[in-house]
């Protein structure tokens, strides 16, 4: 089946630098996207989401960015902390869904060095 | 804490035993999702609950699986029969009604670990 994919698996920054996290997803019917992040032990936490109407949106240290031309999908992290390590999933709605269910990629680890 | 809840948070099993687990979505929330997830992979879908109804059920969802939402509040998933590759991340989610754009908030979790 379709299903989104992330590009790496595992991500090592500086504490400080700018950390981009990509996804390449195949449903290009496909019309909402979210990020989430989910540490050991614990549920996946919302961080953004986009619509498929939109190329970039913003939220606080955070930036999505959305490129439908290439099925391309990424998180910026501004002034990475280190307790943004985690492991960040995306998650796709298909667009023929009713339910909003979510389709989610592999997920890559962030470790972030101090 | 009015986030989504599970209960219980481990649950160890002998092959062939039942199992239940119990979900509580944040109270204004009509849309219940259950997804599986395990080690080093993304969650995955396995039904959808709109108020008591039970709307979408994922191929994974095998005949062991039954999935409960009586009262359009809380949600029960049961597995009978468990079977070693049962092992996994349960994970609950609920949504507010309307658009389906709008983020799923998920609960803790129950880690199933069936010996």
């Amino acid at each position: 089946g379709e299903s989104v994919g992330l590009h790496l698996p595992t991500l090592s920054v500086q504490e400080g630098d700018n950390s981009i996290i990509n996804c390449a997803y195949s449903n290009s019917a496909s019309d909402y996207f979210i990020w989430y992040k989910q540490e050991s032990g614990k549920g996946p936490q919302f961080i953004i989401d986009i619509r498929s109407n939109m190329d970039k949106r913003q939220g606080q240290r955070v930036t999505v960015l959305l490129n439908k031309t290439v099925k391309h999908l990424s998180l910026q992290i501004a002034a990475t902390q280190p307790g943004d390590s985690a492991v960040y999933f995306c998650a796709e709605k298909p667009g023929s869904s009713n339910t909003g269910k979510l389709i989610f990629g592999q997920g890559t680890t962030l470790q972030v060095k101090p | 804490d009015t986030g989504v809840s599970q209960d219980p948070r481990h649950k160890i099993t002998k092959r062939g035993q039942n199992v239940t687990f119990r979900c509580d979505p944040i109270s204004e929330h009509n849309r219940l999702y259950w997804y599986r997830q395990t080690l080093g992979q993304g969650p995955e879908f396995l039904t959808y609950f709109q108020n008591e109804a039970q709307l979408e059920k994922s191929r994974l969802l095998s005949d062991r699986f039954s999935a409960e939402r009586p009262k359009g509040s809380f949600s029960t998933l049961e597995i009978q029969r468990t079977e070693q590759g049962d092992s996994a991340m349960y994970l609950c989610a609920s949504r507010a009604s309307g658009f389906s754009y709008n983020e799923q908030f998920f609960g803790p979790g129950t880690r199933l670990t069936v010996l």
